[in-house]
């Protein structure tokens, strides 16, 4: 079955810092990528997606490139903020006309704090 | 004007206890999730309706018997509480059936069985 897999947390920065989230998926077909953030005592909020192979996501200052040669879409941001500190979750699924219902399939989760 | 919103935001209850989670949309979305975060954050899907029609069942304790009375609601009922069922329960809406698109979240429930 299709299946997110995320770098291990948690991770700390300082404010300014570069950040890199890894995340690679094993599904089949072509599936739509996405990055959601928790914010503390929040539900899930879509921070950025791709639908198909070399596709650049990005909002916020984050960026992911949807790799099919290496099915990954890692997160990036240059310089991160202390209001960046949140859960972040890597997740697929099926593409249109796929026969998954849309179901979100979700990575293990990475936590980023943020010193100032 | 809350997109996806979620009925009570917290639930303490005792084992053996029925309870029930309301979920209402107000973004005109076919498509409505259930999905059940546990204490390490992992999200998984439990169910899904699209207009009103049961679509995904993952292998989830039949305990769980979602509802959906029309396409703007999605209510969760929960039998016989045990303390495994402590979690935070997200409700989750897209178009489409989702296939390719973005789901919008509820805050979460924050279900604490004692």
């Amino acid at each position: 079955g299709d299946s997110v897999t995320q770098m291990e947390g948690p991770v700390t920065l300082s404010e300014e810092a570069c950040l890199t989230i890894n995340c690679t998926y094993t599904a089949t077909g072509y599936p739509s990528l996405f990055w959601y953030v928790q914010y503390p005592g929040e539900g899930l909020q879509l921070l950025l997606k791709a639908t198909k192979a070399d596709d650049k996501g990005s909002n916020k200052g984050f960026e992911a490139t949807y790799r099919k040669e290496t099915t990954s879409f890692h997160l990036e941001k240059g310089s991160v903020q202390v209001s960046d500190s949140a859960v972040y979750f890597c997740a697929l699924s099926d593409p249109p006309g796929g026969t998954s219902y849309g179901k979100l399939t979700f990575g293990q989760g990475t936590i980023l704090t943020v010193h100032p | 004007d809350t997109a996806v919103s979620q009925t009570p935001k917290y639930l303490v209850t005792q084992m053996g206890n029925d309870k029930s989670i309301k979920c209402e949309q107000n973004l005109g979305h076919d498509t409505m999730y259930w999905y059940k975060q546990d204490s390490k954050k992992f999200l998984k899907i439990m169910f899904s309706y699209n207009n009103k029609e049961l679509i995904i069942n993952e292998t989830v304790p039949n305990r769980f018997s979602p509802k959906s009375p029309d396409k703007a609601h999605l209510n969760l009922h929960i039998n016989s509480l045990e303390l495994g069922d402590s979690a935070v329960y997200f409700c989750a809406s897209s178009h489409a059936s989702g296939r390719g698109y973005e789901q919008y979240f509820g805050p979460g429930t924050r279900l604490t069985v004692t």
